[in-house]
């Protein structure tokens, strides 16, 4: 079956500094997605993307995060300067169309000292 | 906006009893809805869908849902629990609108009991 891959599967940054979360989504897959779940909390709405430009974001997503999709395969999320409170589980997700079903990735944990 | 409860944070049951974990959820136009299950340390896997057509689901490992519109409610359940149902549920909405984007409940932990 096919599947969302997601690399690093851990990483550990200082504070301030910047990291890019890579993603492969599914090949045929038209929309994509970041997630982010603090530890013992809920999964948070990030952005999406479809078309090659964000279709929407959370209050969360501010100018310190971006994403591209710099190829045909690879969907990356970047922050630029990183805070402790980044400190989470990010997820990336794929769809094929509306009402299919929604593909997670296995989560790239961050960890911001 | 659409938003997701799940009434419960922990919830606990005996081996054999039944599972049922609430969720109801708010949308303003029709929406599609789904249970993930989250063990420790892991990624979401998905339990079960409904977008359209018969609203009781079935998914994996036994369970099923039902979607009561009137009721605005998703509500999980299994026949007989076993071990290896505890970890963490999640109920989820999403809709054709806003870029298709999931919204989660805050989880349920569902708790095992020899």
């Amino acid at each position: 079956e096919p599947e969302v891959t997601q690399t690093p599967s851990h990483q550990v940054t200082q504070m301030g500094q910047e990291v890019i979360l890579r993603c492969v989504p599914i090949s045929n897959h038209l929309y994509f997605y970041w997630y982010r779940q603090i530890l013992g909390q809920k999964v948070e709405f990030l952005v999406s993307f479809y078309n090659n430009e964000i279709s929407e974001k959370s209050e969360i997503f501010d100018d310190q995060f971006s994403v591209e999709r710099p190829d045909g395969s690879n969907f990356t999320l970047k922050i630029r300067s990183t805070k402790l409170e980044d400190s989470a589980m990010y997820f990336c997700a794929s769809v094929a169309a509306v009402g299919e079903t929604q593909y997670f990735g296995p989560g790239t944990r961050l960890l911001v000292l | 906006a659409q938003s997701v409860t799940q009434l419960g944070s922990h919830v606990s049951v005996s081996e054999g009893a039944l599972v049922l974990l609430r969720c109801n959820y708010s949308s303003s136009v029709p929406p599609y809805l789904f249970w993930y299950v989250q063990y420790p340390n892991q990624g979401l896997q998905l339990l079960l869908k409904y977008t359209t057509g018969a609203t009781l689901v079935k998914g994996i490992n036994g369970f099923e849902a039902e979607f009561k519109k009137s009721e605005t409610s998703f509500h999980l359940t299994k026949p007989s629990a076993h071990m290896s149902d505890a970890a963490e549920y999640f109920c989820a909405v999403s809709t054709n609108t806003g870029g298709f984007k999931t919204i989660f409940g805050a989880g349920t932990r569902l708790f095992v009991k020899a």
